[in-house]
């Protein structure tokens, strides 16, 4: 069946633009997770969902970073003002239950 | 201190050696623990998960987990060139929330 999807797979922004990043995950998957991801070293959670309610947004790296997932499916990881730190890789995970994780391509983000 | 702890290697492995890889946790509370495999420019993939102490196979991979060390490992048995990626160790909270290592680099030679 269909994995996770996301989009765009790559973007490059202006410092200071906004960005959306968006996750479609596996069809009837209830939990969505997303990380970062620099470049040599292991994804970092940022926010969590069950269904629609955000449960955990403790790994969000400041209050610049938003997430949403209004109908309990779709999400969207939003970047106000962005900084070249913010540059990486945010991937986007789904799992029916809570453990078993399957992650997305990816989005690159590049912050010039 | 990182919370999970992984060899950054690279770890080189002769085609169809096994190779062995090694993880470490902090957080006694921790649930379950994955391995996924990355290669250069993709996404993770999960390979292996395991949840009780003891060994899990599943084909040329085997899980082992020991709670009492907080110690994970895998072990890859005759590792092809495909095997060549970076191995990432994962472990979950209550909540699913996943800790990953920084990965261990794997390098098959024919």
């Amino acid at each position: 069946g269909a994995g996770v999807s996301q989009s765009p797979r790559y973007k490059v922004a202006k410092r200071g633009q906004d960005v959306a990043l968006r996750c479609d995950p596996i069809s009837g998957h209830v939990s969505l997770f997303w990380y970062q991801q620099a470049l040599g070293q292991g994804p970092e959670f940022l926010t969590y969902f069950q269904n629609e309610a955000q449960l955990d947004k403790s790994g969000l790296p400041s209050d610049r970073f938003f997430a949403e997932r209004p109908e309990g499916s779709v999400s969207t990881l939003k970047i106000q003002r962005t900084q070249q730190e913010d540059s990486a890789v945010y991937l986007c995970a789904s799992s029916l239950a809570t453990y078993e994780q399957y992650f997305g391509p990816g989005t690159r983000l590049t912050v010039t | 201190q990182k919370e999970v702890e992984q060899n950054s290697g690279p770890l080189s492995v002769p085609e169809g050696a096994i190779a062995s890889l090694n993880c470490t946790y902090s957080d006694r509370g921790s649930q379950s623990f994955f391995w996924y495999r990355q290669y250069s420019g993709k996404s993770p993939e999960l390979i292996m998960f395991i949840y009780s102490n003891g060994d899990k196979e599943d084909g040329r991979f085997t899980a082992q987990l020991n709670k009492a060390s907080q110690y994970v490992s895998l072990l890859i048995r005759d590792s092809q060139p495909s095997d060549s990626a970076t191995y990432l160790c994962a472990v979950a909270d209550s909540w699913g929330k996943l800790q990953f290592g920084a990965g261990t680099q794997v390098v098959v030679t024919p």
